[in-house]
């Protein structure tokens, strides 16, 4: 069956980088695009980026920093999203979420459980 | 790129429908998608494609779109579907995704 699971939750200072992943098994790593979503404490869903797992060529939502990069390493169907200079507004729950797969009758849609990534001094 | 705009909060009693709405400028040309999401658990989707519910969403979630507007709809809604509520779509300009800021659904 197919599962994205995902790093476990981070402490980090102010400043200090993170490299959160997010592993996918059950189905062709490259056959489908991945999402990473955010979510600040008591705050909405935030769409940060899409990467296609083929070239690893990430498209990012407006106004994201050059702080966030996404990547992927195919040979262990792994997404990663490092985030360097961390400030206290990373702190957030981060989620990855494969592409979904839709028909006429169905939807197949696979999210990661969340990393909760705390920046506290 | 465009946003999308729900209501933060809807509540109904038990057994009455709710409606919540979500409004954007690309929404005749996007389809809609709806997630629940309860406390600390990854959202779940109800309505894909503007109006088809996947399997195991139960019948009483509908869906529709009209102009900039899409509207989910929990007829008879129960207690177990309080949640948050978001919408999600994806600019065909840019592929940029997006998320509504969410609605709050209160049954009581």
């Amino acid at each position: 069956q197919v599962q994205l699971v995902q790093s476990e939750s981070e402490l980090r200072e102010p400043g200090a980088s993170v490299k959160v992943s997010c592993k996918a098994s059950g189905y062709t790593f490259t056959s489908y695009g991945l999402n990473w979503v955010r979510q600040a404490p008591g705050e909405g869903l935030e769409w940060m980026a899409w990467i296609n797992t083929n070239t690893g060529k990430a498209t990012y939502a407006q106004g994201l920093t050059g702080r966030f990069v996404f990547s992927v390493d195919i040979s262990v169907s792994t997404a990663f999203l490092e985030i360097s200079s961390l400030e206290a507004e990373d702190t957030a729950v981060y989620f990855c979420a494969r592409d979904p797969l839709c028909g006429t009758t169905n939807c197949e849609d696979y999210w990661g459980q969340g990393t909760l990534v705390t920046v506290s001094s | 790129s465009y946003e999308l705009i729900q209501p933060p909060s809807v509540s109904v009693s038990p057994g009455q429908t709710a409606t919540i709405t979500c409004s954007g400028d690309g929404l005749p040309k996007n389809y809609v998608y709806w997630y629940q999401q309860k406390s600390g658990q990854a959202p779940v989707l109800v309505i894909y494609e503007d109006t088809k519910r996947p399997s195991g969403i139960p019948e009483r979630f509908s869906g529709s779109s009209s102009g900039t507007m899409a509207t989910l709809t929990i007829n008879g809604a129960q207690a177990e579907d309080e949640g948050d509520f978001y919408c999600y779509s994806t600019d065909s300009n840019d592929n940029r995704g997006m998320f509504g800021g969410g609605t709050k659904l209160t049954v009581l």
